[in-house]
């Protein structure tokens, strides 16, 4: 059972680069969320997800696109990366039965 | 607008000795209140989830209370650990429109270091 993985776990890109941040889960969780943290700041939330085909914004949504096709996998899309997209990226689920959250490790991005 | 602030920023202890963080919301309507801890280069990891009907949970040397009232929560650990140095996040959820599991918000963190 490996929980929430996510890849990669570095990443530097170049002003106006894309990039996918990949995200899967094997616990069969239907939330999924994807977090930004900076430093010395709190988590914020970028987007979720209520279950397969279902997304929704949260409270940093620009510049990010997520897509939902099976419960495993929420990647989560960087289009024309800019400097303040710099930060780390965390995956999570939820089991709505225990609202226990799970994380993953982490992808640390850099835009230069 | 909702706010979860955490205090102190940081803090440092001997071994052994007890200490107690401290979370302060404005979170509504409140649905759960969570603490995390988070280990550096790594993702936060669950230490307690209280609902309002709960006003004091425990794990292991974690002991978690919420005044739901106050709208205040606090984390004592108790006999520290050198483990023990993380950030300690606390972490609100709302029940605005059902979507309870979709917006939780996060504290900055406090930053325990224990020293031997």
């Amino acid at each position: 059972n490996a929980g929430v993985t996510q890849t990669p776990k570095f990443r530097i890109l170049k002003i106006g680069q894309s990039m996918t941040l990949q995200c899967a889960q094997d616990m069969n969780h239907n939330y999924m969320y994807w977090y930004r943290q900076d430093p010395g700041m709190g988590l914020k939330l970028i987007y979720y997800s209520v279950g397969a085909g279902i997304t929704d914004k949260g409270e940093v949504p620009n510049g990010y696109n997520v897509s939902r096709s099976t419960t495993e996998d929420f990647p989560l899309r960087l289009e024309l990366a800019a400097p303040s997209q710099t930060s780390v990226y965390f995956c999570a689920t939820v089991d709505r039965g225990t609202y226990e959250q799970y994380f993953g490790p982490g992808t640390r991005l850099t835009v230069t | 607008k909702n706010q979860v602030e955490q205090s102190p920023q940081s803090l440092i202890i001997l071994e052994g000795k007890n200490c107690t963080l401290q979370c302060n919301y404005t979170v509504s309507p409140f649905s759960n209140l969570r603490w995390y801890k988070q280990d550096t280069g790594r993702g936060p990891v669950s230490l307690t989830i209280m609902t309002f009907s709960e006003n004091t949970k425990s794990n292991g040397r974690y002991t978690a209370t919420l005044d739901a009232d106050t709208k205040q929560s606090s984390l004592h650990i108790t006999a520290s650990q050198l483990s023990d140095s993380a950030s300690y996040i606390c972490v609100v959820g709302d029940n605005a429109g059902g979507t309870s599991y979709g917006k939780l918000t996060f504290g900055q963190g406090t930053i325990l270091t224990v020293h031997p």
